[in-house]
This record gives structure tokens, sequence and C-alpha cells, in this order.
């Protein structure tokens, strides 16, 4: 089944270490997200890719980076991982830009800082 | 800047009820709104659109409302049942709403 795959679920790091998540999808989509969603919270768009283009949320900390090598993988590398960074880290796509088609989202990469 | 936001952060309701989980926003240029679903521990799912040009959009037991004179988009589920229980969130523009609680009660 065509799906948006996010690796690994389960990410624990250390204070200041920095950790890479991993997101694949095989919808062949031009748009990538990555959203970051705290408990009982809405998830909050961080940046996203149409195509090769990056399109960064004003307020999405600069420890935050991301990489589009190819249409099926995107990355979100966190330099220097703080407390506060601990979350759920959403990858979404869709076919166009958000106000036009919807976004398939994968199941998310919840990330522990110790 | 863009402001999304839900009336009721909690609904619980009776299995077989029917439910309403509603949506504010403040962006009158906005012009496609998606209802999405979130259950614990995975991403959310998409449940239903409606664009601008339509106050009404009906699925299987579900039917979304848009008001734009008020700025205000309804979900309605119909015979609610326990499988139902999860997190909804309106989404407009590039955000999403604060998000309302479903539960169902058995």
């Amino acid at each position: 089944d065509a799906m948006v795959i996010q690796n690994p679920r389960y990410q624990v790091t250390q204070f200041g270490k920095p950790v890479t998540l991993s997101c694949s999808q095989t919808l062949n989509h031009n748009v990538m997200y990555w959203y970051q969603q705290k408990s009982s919270q809405a998830p909050k768009l961080l940046f996203h890719y149409y195509d090769k283009d990056f399109n960064n949320e004003a307020d999405t900390p600069d420890n935050f980076q991301s990489r589009r090598p190819n249409t099926s993988f995107c990355f979100l590398d966190i330099r220097s991982p703080g407390l506060g960074d601990a979350a759920m880290y959403l990858c979404a796509t869709s076919r166009e830009r958000t106000g036009v088609s919807e976004q398939f989202f994968g199941p998310g990469t919840r990330l522990t800082v110790l | 800047g863009e402001s999304v936001g839900l009336h009721l952060p909690t609904l619980s309701v009776q299995e077989g009820d029917n439910s309403i989980i509603n949506c504010a926003y403040s962006n009158s240029a906005s012009d496609y709104f998606i209802w999405y679903k979130q259950e614990s521990g995975k991403g959310p799912q998409f449940i239903i659109d409606i664009r601008s040009n339509m106050d009404k959009r009906q699925g299987q037991r579900v039917t979304v409302l848009l008001n734009k004179t008020v700025k205000h988009l309804s979900l309605q589920i119909a015979a609610t049942q326990p499988g139902d229980s999860a997190v909804y969130f309106c989404y407009t523009g590039m955000r999403f709403g604060a998000g309302t609680r479903l539960t169902v009660k058995p």
C-alpha cells in the first residue's frame, strides 16, 4: 500500500546530541511536511518542501533543519536537542500545496530527550 | 496571523448519539477546510474536506458545515460509535485548530 513511513517510531537521545528523524513516501507527492506535536496540542508546522523548494516557518528554531535528497525521502535534523524538544514528530505529504489538497500523515516518531 | 480555534476542548457522548464538533477560524481568505481524526499514537487521518464555494458536504456518517459569514466550521458525526473516540482537528491554510477530544461512552 502507498503510504508515509517514519523511522524510527521511537527515538531516545541525550541532551545536546544531534538526532535525525527519517520519513519516506511511496505516494510520489510533491510536498512533504514536518510537524512537531506535543501532548494534548495540535501539530505545529516546522517547515515543508514543495519539490526541492524549502519553506521554513518563521517561528521554527534554528536548531531544526531539514533535508530532502529526492522525492521520496525527507529528514528532520535536530542539531542540539533540548528537553523542550521532546515531542511527537509527524511527517506528512500532499499532492499539491496545502490549501488545495489533503495531507497524508505518517505514524510519527516520538522523541525522548534525556 | 491565522487563528484557528475550537469552542470545546472535550466532548463526551453516548454511543449511538450524534456528535457535533465546532471550529472557528479568523482568516476570511481561507478557501479550503479539512477535518482530521487523530487516534492515540497515530498520525492525523483525513475525514472530510470542504471548499469555500460550498456550505455543506456529506460523507459516510459525517457532515461538514461551513458558515463563511461567521467563519465557523462544524463536523457532525451521526450515530457515534466507540471507534470514533479520538481527537478531531479542523485544518485551514497551514494551521491546525486546537483539537477536540471526543469520548464515546458505551
